[in-house]
């Protein structure tokens, strides 16, 4: 199984709304992803979690919240976005970090906030 | 800092054209190196990657990519291309930092081809 599993595949939210995206991998990678990609651009980090601890936060605004509740999960909890937000946000996950291994990416999932 | 430059924005070639999409990489330090593909509205797919040894890489869809280290440069071709390589290409470098590391990508190269 070689596949990133992202839920879901379309989602359309209100300014005040709470909401999730999920991401699943079952390859035992060790590194989990959040990019966010707006059109006719390259995909944007976000968070990198490496062994279910957040490694890096790209100066991500507060509205977006990751979590990683184990090594095959990852979260990304939204909430008060704003119009601009809307994006196609990826996951993605590697076997772990500082190796260069590639990073397996999901479908994603095409955000539009109204 | 490692940095990714894509030179072209778009290449447009003919069916069973020969391609080559254009990536120059900035690094002070050892480069992975990547060349990944997207469908339209789809997730992005790996072509290849260099990670160190025989510098002429070969990736799936008869892509292949060489890593010239005197040019910075990690080029990506295929000697014929047909219509289901239309997709944006992106060229990409880890960066390894103290606690972690991040796959960072160029600005993207749309491949358009024309029948």
């Amino acid at each position: 199984d070689t596949e990133v599993t992202q839920t879901p595949k379309h989602l359309v939210m209100g300014m005040t709304n709470k909401k999730s995206l999920k991401c699943e991998q079952h390859m035992g990678h060790r590194a989990m992803y959040w990019y966010k990609q707006k059109a006719k651009k390259p995909p944007e980090l976000m968070f990198v979690y490496s062994y279910e601890k957040l490694s890096i936060n790209e100066s991500v605004p507060s509205r977006f919240s990751p979590e990683c509740p184990n090594s095959s999960l990852l979260n990304l909890h939204l909430h008060a976005l704003q119009p601009e937000d809307s994006a196609l946000y990826l996951c993605a996950s590697s076997q772990d970090e500082g190796t260069g291994t590639e990073a397996f990416f999901g479908q994603g999932t095409r955000l539009t906030v109204v | 800092a490692q940095s990714v430059t894509q030179l072209d924005s778009q290449v447009p070639v003919f069916e069973e054209a020969p391609v080559e999409l254009r990536c120059n990489y900035s690094s002070s330090v050892s480069v992975y190196l990547f060349w990944y593909v997207q469908y339209p509205n789809q997730g992005l797919q790996l072509l290849l990657k260099y990670l160190s040894g025989s510098t002429l890489v070969k990736g799936i869809n008869g892509f292949e990519a060489e890593f010239n280290k005197s040019q910075t440069s990690f080029h990506l071709r295929k000697p014929s291309v047909h219509i289901s390589d239309t997709a944006e290409y992106f060229c990409a470098v880890t960066a390894i930092y103290s606690s972690a590391s991040k796959i960072i990508f160029g600005s993207g190269t749309r491949l358009s081809i024309r029948p």
